[in-house]
């Protein structure tokens, strides 16, 4: 079935640290690729998306590259602010699926002074 | 402004006794669907509808129902809660399509099953 495999937390960073958070996906389908955000006692936000390979998404200045050939979708920012601080989901969506998004555990980022 | 609410915010109830957790939107969407969220689980789908009575089965549906009898609305049924039921619960609606659509989450219920 569908899976994505996303790195534990929690990141801890300084504030302006670059950050990288992996994921790697497993799809019987061509699925289009997610990263929503959690702030802390809110649902869940879109925070960028791809639908094809080799898209970047981008928003808020996070940037992931929908890689094909590694099954990743990597998510990356120059420099991180405290604000930036909650829990991140890497999330898959397969064509014929129901709208179903297939969720990571998510990875928790806490950015510090 | 677009929106999905979920009522209650909280819930603390003991085995056995019913629940409905409510869930409406207002963005006329014909997708929605319930997700629960577990520590180092992640977010699994309990239930989904592509529109008015139509509904099906996620990946972990036993002790719940739903019903969609009205588009903006898709509430949650527990008719016998269970501790395992304890959870953070999350009501999410879309455009369909190919699965390329946002989805836009409610607030959270979080329920506590005694």
């Amino acid at each position: 079935g569908d899976s994505v495999t996303q790195m534990e937390g929690p990141v801890t960073l300084s504030e302006e640290a670059f950050l990288t958070i992996n994921c790697t996906y497993t799809a019987t389908g061509y699925p289009s690729l997610f990263w929503y955000v959690q702030y802390p006692g809110e649902g869940l936000q879109l925070l960028l998306k791809a639908t094809k390979a080799d898209d970047k998404g981008s928003n808020k200045g996070f940037e992931a590259t929908y890689r094909k050939e590694t099954t990743s979708f990597h998510l990356e920012k120059g420099s991180v602010q405290v604000s930036d601080s909650a829990v991140y989901f890497c999330a898959l969506s397969v064509k014929g699926g129901g709208n179903k998004l297939t969720f990571g555990t998510g990875t928790q980022l806490k950015v510090e002074l | 402004e677009a929106q999905v609410t979920q009522n209650p915010r909280y819930l603390i109830t003991v085995t056995g006794k019913k629940l409905t957790v409510t869930c409406s939107q207002n963005m006329n969407h014909e997708y929605m669907s319930w997700y629960r969220q577990d520590p180092g689980l992640g977010l699994r789908q309990i239930y989904y509808s592509m529109n008015v009575e139509v509904t099906d089965k996620g990946d972990v549906p036993e002790g719940y129902k739903v019903s969609r009898k009205e588009k903006r609305n898709f509430p949650l049924i527990l008719e016998s809660p269970s501790p395992n039921q304890t959870s953070l619960y999350f009501c999410a609606s879309s455009s369909t399509g190919a699965g390329e659509y946002e989805q836009y989450f409610g607030p959270g219920t979080r329920l506590t099953v005694t």
